[in-house]
């Protein structure tokens, strides 16, 4: 079954340090991977998708399918990058997303 | 533009209580997606609309849940009875296309269950 995995729950750091959240995925043909993100008292939005290949908000994720990967990676956190961030799978000939448990930052000082 | 909009935004029940959530999509979108958000389970779909027809209905937990699309510009999510293990909160997203296009998502309603 398709699945998505984020094993970290909450990940901590100081403004200024390196971010990487974790998603890996389960599904053997070509996925659609998105990052969705809800800041404190906003509604969840998309963040970047992996077929855009851009950056936002300093954001960058790649797609490794040897490790069927989707990392979301910053090299320097800002304060408010503190939110909850979800990684996302739509499989082929389906228009639903498939969403991880989430993995909330918090972004110190 | 209100976005999605969802009402009530809170709604606190009795165990056996009828619950019903609605949603409004933003207008001109075709898809319609009711989500379940829970600490355990983060985020889950439960069940999506194409145009008011149910495409995929896989993720509703059980018979005592149920959702409606009547027309492009209203959706229903009633729960019958509900249980306090229902207690979560439950989000609308909409979408102008299905695919890799952007989901809309309304703001929630928390649902407590006693």
């Amino acid at each position: 079954a398709q699945r998505v995995t984020q094993p970290e729950k909450l990940l901590s750091v100081f403004k200024g340090a390196p971010v990487e959240l974790k998603c890996n995925y389960s599904y053997s043909g070509s996925p659609e991977l998105f990052w969705y993100v809800q800041y404190s008292r906003q509604r969840l939005q998309l963040l970047l998708r992996h077929i855009s290949r851009e950056s936002i908000k300093g954001f960058t994720a790649d797609l490794n399918k040897g490790e069927t990967s989707f990392h979301l990676k910053k090299p320097f956190a800002q304060e408010e990058d503190s939110a909850m961030y979800y990684c996302a799978l739509r499989t082929a000939n389906t228009d639903k997303l498939i969403f991880g448990t989430g993995t909330r930052l918090q972004v110190f000082p | 533009d209100a976005g999605v909009i969802q009402s009530p935004r809170h709604e606190v029940t009795e165990m056996g209580q009828e619950v019903t959530l609605r949603c409004k999509p933003i207008s001109g979108h075709d898809y319609l997606f009711w989500y379940r958000q829970t600490m355990m389970r983060g985020l889950e779909l439960l069940i999506y609309f194409n145009n008011n027809v149910p495409i995929d209905d896989s993720g509703m937990p059980e018979d005592r849940f149920s959702a409606k699309m009547p027309n492009a510009s209203f959706s229903t999510l009633k729960i019958q009875p509900s249980e306090p293990r229902d207690s979560a909160v439950y989000f609308c997203a909409s979408s102008p296309h299905g695919g890799l296009h952007e989901q809309y998502f309304g703001p929630g309603t928390r649902l407590t269950v006693t």
